[in-house]
């Protein structure tokens, strides 16, 4: 089976400071993962995945993410964030060949100006 | 190419009473998942349908079904609603060879009094 652990419930953040979003995961098997955004009264968007090859991921707007396997991390990153990126954000994963993601608790990210 | 469809988008029921949710995936896509969000929960795993037949299933009483028609399009029944149901309804597809990236539609807001 697979854990995901989103370390911080909450983190608020000045405009244009660096922001980093924390997520462990557990897993007896491969699995790949991802990182997804939820805008208030929305669904939820995929920022990026980490399948395979280059553990640094670089998703949309200005987010990345690396997957670091000995620490079983993969945590969110932006080195400027702005208004608009406050949201909730979710670390997911999924075992290889599987079809059901499993989900962190979420993060909330709040931008203060 | 439209995205994850989901209609109503918002539905008020009262306890006891049925309800039928509807997915349209993005059009290619033969896999369908459903997820519940709830503030307590979290985001779970409902079901996973795959050319008509449910491949997956998470751990949700039987009162929770659901179908695929051969157009791909889902539905997802709820039947003897009761309070705890209340939540939004998550559809997401995914495409051909990749069944781990899935995307999802803004969901259905199900209020049950």
């Amino acid at each position: 089976a697979q854990s995901v652990t989103q370390l911080d419930s909450q983190v608020p953040v000045f405009e244009e400071a660096p922001v980093e979003l924390r997520c462990n995961y557990s897993s007896s098997v491969s699995v790949y993962l991802f990182w997804y955004v939820q805008y208030p009264n929305q669904g939820l968007q995929l920022l990026l995945k980490y399948l395979s090859g280059s553990t640094l991921v670089k998703g949309i707007n200005g987010f990345e993410a690396e997957f670091n396997k000995s620490q079983t991390s993969f945590h969110l990153r932006k080195p400027s964030v702005h208004i608009s990126d406050t949201a909730e954000y979710f670390c997911a994963v999924i075992a290889v060949g599987a079809s059901k993601i499993i989900f962190g608790s979420g993060t909330r990210l709040s931008i203060r100006p | 190419k439209a995205g994850v469809t989901q209609t109503p988008r918002y539905l008020i029921k009262t306890r006891g009473q049925q309800v039928t949710l509807s997915c349209s995936p993005i059009s290619g896509h033969r896999s369908v998942s459903w997820y519940q969000q709830t503030p307590g929960q979290g985001l779970q795993f409902l079901f996973e349908y795959f050319s008509e037949t449910q491949r997956n299933k998470g751990n949700f009483p039987g009162r929770f079904s659901g179908r695929q028609f051969s157009n791909s399009r889902s539905e997802m029944n709820v039947s003897t609603l009761e309070l705890g149901d209340s939540a939004l309804y998550l559809c997401a597809s995914s495409g051909p060879g990749q069944i781990e990236t899935q995307y999802f539609g803004p969901g259905t807001r199900l209020l049950v009094l």
